[in-house]
């Protein structure tokens, strides 16, 4: 499982209110990822990170902050929660060299905002 | 820019019969691609993965893929279904622009009938 966790594994929480979720790993991999799950659009990419405090915006970032101050910890935080975002979120690390990497994810989040 | 396009959203098959998962995938150049599966209420775990060296892919729990640039197809073949193997299965296929970009498929639930 590539040694990774997330927490909470279920939150329910209401419109309006800050939300933060943790990744955690324990294999000091360098790139790790935010993706949510809906249905009918497979997982979509939110941000993703290169390093301590290097991050960057994926395809559906509005609504959602990262940070990563150390390499075992990717936080996602939703600054003010909305029903759009009622969804599964995954995170992800990449192990492999350039061009081989291979991603695994982690069990997931499942979020629900009432 | 990349795409896949999984061919069918639900698959059903009786125990034993052979499986077939249809992918189709674009891209510009080489792609790596991969296939996951999703059990209920849980993570994406990786069956196998193509990169460029032999063609035809073997994966864990007897699944195997073909990849055929002449066609851009990547289906997932299993020549004995088993009621385990009742799950969501997605194509994906990675750009490498800098870091690793996965494009997810819609991906197809498999349905397993004894």
């Amino acid at each position: 499982d590539a040694g990774i966790t997330q927490s909470p594994r279920h939150k329910v929480t209401e419109t309006g209110t800050p939300v933060t979720l943790r990744c955690h790993q324990t294999e000091n991999h360098r790139y790790m990822y935010w993706y949510r799950q809906d249905p009918g659009h497979g997982l979509r990419l939110i941000h993703y990170s290169y390093g301590v405090k290097d991050t960057d915006k994926g395809e559906v970032s509005d609504g959602y902050s990262v940070s990563r101050s150390k390499t075992e910890d990717f936080l996602l935080t939703l600054e003010s929660a909305t029903s759009s975002q009622t969804s599964v979120y995954f995170c992800a690390i990449s192990e492999g060299t350039f061009l081989q990497e291979t991603q695994y994810f982690g069990p997931g989040t499942r979020l629900l905002v009432l | 820019a990349q795409s896949v396009t999984q061919l069918d959203s639900h698959v059903s098959v009786s125990e034993g019969t052979p499986v077939l998962l249809r992918c189709n995938y674009s891209s510009s150049y080489s792609p790596s691609l991969f296939w996951y599966v999703q059990h209920p209420n849980k993570g994406l775990q990786l069956l196998l993965k193509y990169t460029s060296a032999a063609t035809l892919v073997k994966g864990i729990n007897g699944f195997e893929a073909e990849f055929k640039k002449s066609e851009t197809s990547f289906h997932l073949t299993k020549p004995s279904a088993h009621m385990s193997d009742a799950a969501e299965y997605f194509c994906v296929v990675s750009m490498n622009t800098g870091f690793q970009k996965l494009v997810f498929g819609t991906g197809t639930r498999l349905l397993v009938s004894p």
